[in-house]
C-alpha cells in the first residue's frame, strides 16, 4: 500500500495550460505539505495544510493554488503554466510536531 | 535566517569503505529533529536516519550513523561498508518551527558516487 500517493507521476504541457496534480496520504497524518525540487536538485517547500487549513504559503506565486477537501488530500493546481514552473513537486505528509515527513513519489511536470 | 548548508556538492567512495558527508545548520531553538534523507535516481525521498536534539547519543541504523555535535551545530552523516545501493543524492534537513508551523528546510545536498 503506497503511503503517500501522488498522480500524474509525469506531466507535459504547453505555456500558458493549467494543470493539476493531485495527493493522497492514508497515514492518518494531520499535516501535508507541497515541496518544489528545482533542476538543481534543491528542494523548498511551497504550502502546508494542517486539518485542511493552509498554514504555510511560502510566496509562491498566485497562479498556485492548493486546496485541501479532507485532511488526506491536498492538491495543486497551477494556471498559466510558465517554463520555470518545470520542476518535480513533492507532496508529504506528517504528524504535527513529530518533524519526520513521510514524501511521495514527486510529479515531474515539463512546460515546453 | 535558519538555514542547513552541506558543504561537499558531490562525494565518492569505493564500495565496502567508510564515507562521512558533512552538514552544519543554523538555529535559535534548543529542541528540534534533523534529518538525513536519500533520493536515488528514482527520485524518491528515503529517510535514512533522524535524531532529536535533546538526545545526546548520536542516531544509528544499521550501516548509517551521525555525529551530532549540538554546539557546533553540526550533523554529519557516516555510511559503513558502502554498498552500490547507496548512490544517490543525500540531503540533511532540519524542521523549522516558527509561529505553530512546521516545515522542513533542507541543505543543497549532496551527490554519493558508488565505486566497484
Amino acid at each position: 500500500d503506497t503511503a503517500v500517493s501522488q498522480t500524474p507521476k509525469y506531466l507535459v504541457t504547453q505555456m500558458g495550460n493549467d494543470k493539476s496534480i493531485k495527493c493522497e496520504q492514508n497515514l492518518g497524518h494531520d499535516t501535508m505539505y507541497w515541496y518544489k525540487q528545482d533542476s538543481k536538485k534543491f528542494l523548498k517547500i511551497m504550502f502546508s495544510y494542517n486539518n485542511k487549513e493552509l498554514i504555510i504559503n511560502e510566496t509562491v506565486p498566485n497562479r498556485f493554488s492548493p486546496k485541501s477537501p479532507d485532511k488526506a488530500h491536498l492538491n495543486l493546481h497551477i494556471n498559466s503554466l510558465e517554463l520555470g514552473d518545470s520542476a518535480v513537486y513533492f507532496c508529504a505528509s506528517s504528524h504535527r510536531g513529530a518533524g519526520e515527513l513521510f514524501f511521495g513519489e514527486g510529479s515531474r511536470l515539463t512546460v515546453l | 535566517a535558519q538555514t542547513v548548508t552541506q558543504s561537499q556538492p558531490e562525494m565518492s567512495v569505493q564500495e565496502a569503505e567508510t564515507v562521512t558527508l558533512s552538514c552544519t545548520y543554523d538555529t535559535s531553538e534548543s529542541d528540534y529533529y534533523l534529518f538525513w534523507y536519500k533520493q536515488p535516481p528514482s527520485r524518491q525521498m528515503i529517510l535514512v536516519i533522524r535524531q532529536e536534539a535533546y538526545k545526546q547519543q548520536n542516531a544509528t541504523e544499521n550501516r548509517f550513523s551521525v555525529n551530532f555535535q549540538k554546539a557546533a551545530k553540526s550533523f554529519s552523516l557516516k555510511i559503513s561498508d558502502s554498498q552500490l545501493g547507496d548512490a544517490a543524492m543525500y540531503f540533511c534537513a532540519y524542521v523549522l518551527t516558527q509561529g505553530g508551523s512546521e516545515k522542513l528546510v533542507f541543505g543543497k545536498g549532496t551527490k554519493l558516487t558508488v565505486n566497484p
